[in-house]
């Protein structure tokens, strides 16, 4: 059973550029989540996608933006990359079962980006 | 605002030692606790999920409690080992899987 992967695993990008990063979810889980990791602290949540549409948005600038496809796959897009932008990006997921949302949630390696 | 702590920030013990990492939070309104563990420059890996009804979860040498009403959760690890060696991170779920997580327990288990 493969669980959540995530691509790519590094990446540098340049002040001003713009970056996409990829999540698949674990097989049969319906819902992702994106998460944001300074060196030293706690992920931080960025947003929420379920059926598609951005169900939940943390304390992050309209810069970061996403997607969800019909295979629940899904993808964060980072604008106008900033240097505090480097960070760990982790997804999740986790399968809504009905009215049920707070079910566990499986992370991925995540994605390392450096911005010079 | 929801706020989450974990104390001790670092701990090194011998193996063998049993241990407890704590992790508190400001609102008792949560859905479910998870423990996590995260190996440098890794993923997460989900260790123990309690939910917001249940008191205390079990696997393994891990056993976890949640006391919900006074915002506080430990994490016991029993019989530590080197492999233990990680960063222990505990997360509140606010709702609709929207995690808050505190900053971690760095643990080193010395041979």
């Amino acid at each position: 059973d493969a669980g959540v992967t995530q691509s790519p695993t590094h990446l540098i990008k340049t002040r001003g550029q713009q970056v996409t990063l990829r999540c698949s979810p674990k097989s049969g889980h319906d819902t992702v989540s994106w998460y944001q990791q300074a060196l030293g602290q706690g992920p931080q949540f960025i947003f929420q996608y379920y059926e598609e549409e951005e169900r939940q948005r943390g304390n992050f600038p309209d810069r970061f933006s996403g997607h969800q496809f019909p295979n629940y796959s899904s993808e964060l897009n980072v604008n106008a990359l900033l240097l505090g932008d480097s960070a760990l990006y982790l997804c999740a997921s986790s399968l809504v079962t009905g009215i049920e949302w707070n079910t566990e949630a499986f992370f991925g390696q995540g994605t390392r980006l450096t911005v010079v | 605002k929801q706020e989450v702590t974990q104390i001790p920030a670092a701990l090194s013990v011998p193996e063998g030692e049993n241990l407890v990492l704590n992790c508190s939070f400001t609102d008792s309104a949560i859905y479910n606790l998870q423990w996590f563990r995260q190996d440098p420059g890794k993923g997460l890996t989900s260790l123990l999920l309690i939910q917001s009804s249940q008191r205390e979860q079990t696997s393994g040498r891990l056993n976890a409690s949640l006391d919900k009403s006074s915002g506080r959760s430990t994490l016991y690890i029993a019989a530590s080992q080197p492999g233990d060696s990680a960063t222990y991170l505990c997360a509140v779920n606010t709702g609709f899987q929207k995690l808050v997580f505190g900053t971690g327990t760095r643990l080193l288990v010395s041979p």
